[in-house]
């Protein structure tokens, strides 16, 4: 089963600052990674797949990079709605597709 | 509205049974592979079972094996979980999912594109 790290578990960012989110495969996953928001009480919300590619009406400021075992998930620009937690998940190798345990990104 | 709609959820004792149904709407449901996904209290997310678009196809995470099954009604919209022998480690939201992979795809991409809202599940005595 491949393992998914997320780093760092909290990130205290300012609206309009930049936020880097890192997350880590045990192996590789080639490029086989998605990203997810998700605010508490609400869906989750595909981000990225394919490691770097936006899903339908996500905003250009989201945006993915990465393959093999390293991933990172960039906001360039954060606004009051971005605040939630981050989820990557690997789907190289399934079942079972595995999350990170999540990135919070709270207003600092 | 593209969505889906969980529900079911509630309390149960330890080695209880519990039926989550997940109803889709604004989409041919018949199409996609289907999952269920779940979120234990402070922790991350955890797949937990999918099924191909026909029903002829079902995988399920080892933990829940032999005690889960996932099925659907195509015709109703309707996706369900059978969740059987309950362990309070089964304790979450459980959400359902839409796998990217529609018309076409006969194994799931993994990813997913549509979710609900969730149905909270507790397992306690």
């Amino acid at each position: 089963e491949r393992v998914m790290t997320q780093s760092p578990a909290t990130l205290s960012v300012s609206p309009g600052e930049r936020a880097t989110l890192s997350c880590r495969a045990s192996q590789s996953i080639s490029s086989n990674l998605a990203w997810y928001q998700h605010k508490s009480g609400q869906a989750p919300r595909l981000l990225i797949y394919g490691a770097s590619t936006r899903a339908t009406g996500i905003p250009a400021r989201f945006s993915g990079s990465g393959s093999g075992t390293e991933f990172t998930l960039t906001i360039s620009s954060l606004q009051s709605e971005d605040f939630a937690v981050y989820y990557c998940q690997q789907y190289d190798n399934w079942p079972p597709g595995t999350f990170g345990q999540g990135t919070k990104v709270e207003i600092k | 509205e593209v969505q889906l709609v969980e529900s079911g959820g509630g309390l149960v004792q330890p080695g209880g049974s519990l039926r989550l149904s997940c109803a889709a709407s604004g989409f041919t449901f018949s199409n996609y592979w289907m999952t269920w996904v779940r979120q234990a209290p402070g922790m991350g997310l955890e797949w937990v079972a999918n099924i191909k678009q026909d029903g002829s196809g079902k995988y399920y995470v080892d933990s829940v094996k032999g005690r889960f099954s996932i099925s659907r009604d195509n015709a109703k919209n309707s996706l369900f979980l059978q969740m059987n022998s309950l362990r309070p480690e089964d304790t979450a939201v459980y959400y359902c999912a839409r796998d990217k992979a529609g018309s076409g795809w006969i194994t799931p991409l993994g990813y997913f594109d549509l979710w609900g809202r969730g149905t909270p599940v507790t397992v306690s005595s």
